[in-house]
């Protein structure tokens, strides 16, 4: 099974700032990797795709990058709506496996 | 515009069981993957299952194996998860999710969740 890793657990910025999230696997996924969003109460919603294709609807500041064990979620500037927790997800391999979350919280 | 609503949890015993479906509507169904993923009460995501499009193939989580049984009704546009022996740690919020290609299992979009809680 290949495990999936984020960092940091919690990041704590302000709107308008850069953030910067990370996902390590423990093999290879090629860039079988999708990001996703979920706020409280909501079921997730793709953002990212493939490591670096934005999903419909998903606005220019999100993007991905990374391939083989090492991935980046970025958000060029923080929007309010933009404060929730991120999930990795990799499709390399069966099982599908997600890594644990990056909470990004208003600071 | 693709819908996905998923129906069928409650409170259950351990050892119970439970018949989870999700109605699709606004695509072809058996065009598409569909895919049961869950999550624990204050926790994380967790892939489940899944099944192609014409219902031949399915997969499953080591967690789950022996005791879900994914399958699709084609005709009515239905995804079911079968949960057998139910265990307190199987209390979660189910997700019904699209492939977002055939068998591109990139999760979009997904249902509002039904949950499941297993307990005495």
């Amino acid at each position: 099974e290949i495990v999936l890793t984020q960092s940091p657990a919690t990041l704590s910025l302000s709107p308008g700032e850069r953030a910067t999230l990370s996902c390590w696997a423990s093999q290879s996924v090629k860039n079988y990797l999708a990001w996703y969003q979920q706020k409280p109460g909501q079921a997730p919603r793709l953002f990212i795709y493939d490591a670096s294709n934005r999903a419909t609807g998903i606005p220019a500041r999100f993007s991905g990058s990374g391939s083989g064990t090492d991935f980046t979620l970025t958000i060029s500037s923080l929007e309010p709506e933009d404060f929730a927790i991120y999930y990795c997800q990799q499709r390399y391999s069966w099982p599908i496996t997600f890594g644990q979350g990056t909470r990004l919280e208003i600071k | 515009e693709v819908q996905l609503v998923e129906s069928g949890g409650g409170l259950v015993q351990p050892g119970g069981s439970l018949r989870l479906s999700c109605a699709a509507s606004g695509f072809t169904f058996r065009d598409y993957a569909m895919s049961w993923v869950r999550q624990a009460p204050g926790k994380g995501l967790e892939w489940v299952s899944s099944i192609v499009g014409s219902g031949d193939s399915t997969y499953y989580a080591d967690s789950v194996k022996g005791r879900f049984t994914v399958s699709r009704d084609n005709s009515k546009n239905t995804l079911y998860l079968q949960l057998n022996s139910l265990r307190a740690e199987d209390t979660a919020i189910y997700y019904c999710a699209k492939a977002i290609r055939e068998t591109t299992y990139w999760f979009d979009p997904w249902g509002q969740g039904t949950l499941v809680t297993v307990s005495s």
